[in-house]
């Protein structure tokens, strides 16, 4: 079957560095994603990758290793908006997604 | 720049109704999706549509019908309201399969069915 796993939740301090680390098993597979989900809100794209290593977009970056089946969002210099919910999905042989449940990622000062 | 826009945001209903969730999209993408979310889970997959005039089932389609008759608007129907559809939708828009995966979200629609 298809899957994917991530930790249900996460805390971390404001400046600091925090890693979401994402495992799936695909039926064939065209690329992971990642979005940011803040409560109550819609999710909103950050990053794709489809080649192994890593992809930097300012403060975030997003690892994928694919004979591993495993991918990780870097979140750098923590700010008390990163707040939210990160949804972990790979897309398999038929374009389709498969999502994760999401892990809430909880900022303190 | 409206993006992707559901109507309505909220609804709630009694078993057994029916209801309509309206989807539009301006920015002429030719995929769109019908996602329901619950608490602990990850996003479900009712129904798709490639293009105009298409449509197809997804991961969770019973219960719910769809239609695309324009490009720009893709309705999910419930034809009887059951208690477990109780839900947020999301709806959402993409370009075609290479770039499938980046996906364009509406606010949601809270449906309570009593």
């Amino acid at each position: 079957g298809q899957n994917i796993d991530q930790p249900t939740e996460m805390t971390a301090t404001e400046g600091a560095i925090v890693q979401i680390n994402c495992t799936y098993q695909t039926s064939g597979f065209n690329g992971l994603f990642w979005y940011q989900q803040h409560a109550g809100e819609a999710p909103t794209f950050l990053s794709y990758n489809v080649l192994d290593g890593l992809e930097e977009k300012g403060r975030f970056s997003s690892f994928l290793s694919r004979s591993k089946g495993y991918s990780y969002l870097l979140l750098k210099e923590l700010q008390m908006k990163d707040s939210a919910s990160y949804l972990c999905a790979a897309m398999d042989s038929n374009y389709q997604l498969i999502w994760g449940a999401g892990t809430k990622l909880i900022i303190k000062p | 720049n409206a993006g992707v826009t559901q109507t309505p945001k909220f609804r709630v209903l009694k078993t057994g109704q029916s209801m309509t969730l309206l989807c539009a999209q301006d920015m002429n993408h030719e995929y769109m999706y019908w996602y329901r979310q619950d608490p602990g889970m990850g996003l479900r997959l009712i129904h798709y549509s490639v293009g105009e005039g298409t449509t197809a089932k997804g991961e969770v389609p019973d219960g719910y019908n769809v239609s695309r008759l324009k490009k720009q608007n893709f309705l999910l129907g419930l034809e009887s309201a059951a208690p477990s559809q109780t839900s947020v939708y999301f709806c959402a828009s993409s370009w075609t399969s290479d770039r499938a995966g980046e996906l364009f979200f509406g606010e949601g629609s809270r449906l309570t069915v009593l």
